[in-house]
């Protein structure tokens, strides 16, 4: 079955710090990864996108990486502020459905304090 | 571009009554998505369009659910008769259909069905 499964479910981080998101995928065939932020009372917005090939992508202050041969994806954010507050939600698009079909995490909840 | 547009933003109704949840997407875009999220089972598809033609039904849920899309510019989904077990927020997405393609998100309808 295809899964895409994340942790932690919610982290709380001091402002300034880095943190480290996890994903795991069950997926196949694969693809291509999103890492997606969403706000609350917003839909999602995409960070990152990785294909097969791609083993990291930045956006800013967000740097994902992909192990294709794990199954694994993370999303680092480095000196977190407190916009930063959100759930990210890992994406995995399914490879025979002309990538129309998207399988999503649960989400990582992320608040950054003060 | 304002992005995809939903309407309305919040939507609270009686157990029994119809609800339509409205949507235009983003301008040229010929894929359009209907999801459904909630705090136990994230984001899930309900159907996808492309060239206003529903291609994926299988993610509604059952028949008091519908979707249609007249022309590409505007899309409706249904609930008769609503459930309290459909509170969730509704999101449509819309994308063109290059492979890859990200799909944007629209800011929600959140339902409550007392």
């Amino acid at each position: 079955k295809n899964q895409v499964e994340q942790s932690p479910q919610s982290l709380i981080i001091l402002e300034g710090k880095n943190c480290t998101l996890q994903c795991n995928y069950t997926v196949s065939p694969f693809s291509n990864l999103r890492w997606y932020k969403q706000d609350t009372g917003r839909g999602p917005v995409s960070l990152t996108i990785m294909t097969f090939s791609e083993n990291t992508k930045s956006n800013g202050r967000y740097t994902a990486t992909l192990d294709a041969d794990t199954k694994q994806s993370s999303l680092h954010i480095t000196a977190s502020q407190l916009s930063d507050s959100a759930s990210y939600i890992c994406v995995v698009s399914e490879g025979t459905s002309g990538t129309y079909k998207y399988i999503f995490g649960t989400g990582t909840r992320l608040k950054v304090l003060a | 571009d304002a992005g995809v547009i939903q309407s309305p933003r919040h939507e609270v109704t009686e157990m029994g009554q119809e609800v339509t949840l409205r949507c235009k997407p983003i301008s040229g875009h010929n894929s359009l998505f209907w999801y459904r999220q909630t705090m136990m089972r994230g984001l899930e598809l309900l159907i996808y369009f492309n060239n206003n033609v529903p291609i994926d039904d299988s993610g509604m849920p059952e028949d008091r659910f519908s979707a249609k899309m007249p022309n590409a510019s505007f899309s409706t989904l249904k609930i008769q008769p609503s459930e309290p077990r459909d509170s969730a927020v509704y999101f449509c997405a819309s994308s063109s259909t290059a492979p890859g393609n990200e799909q944007y998100f629209g800011p929600g309808t959140r339902l409550t069905v007392t």
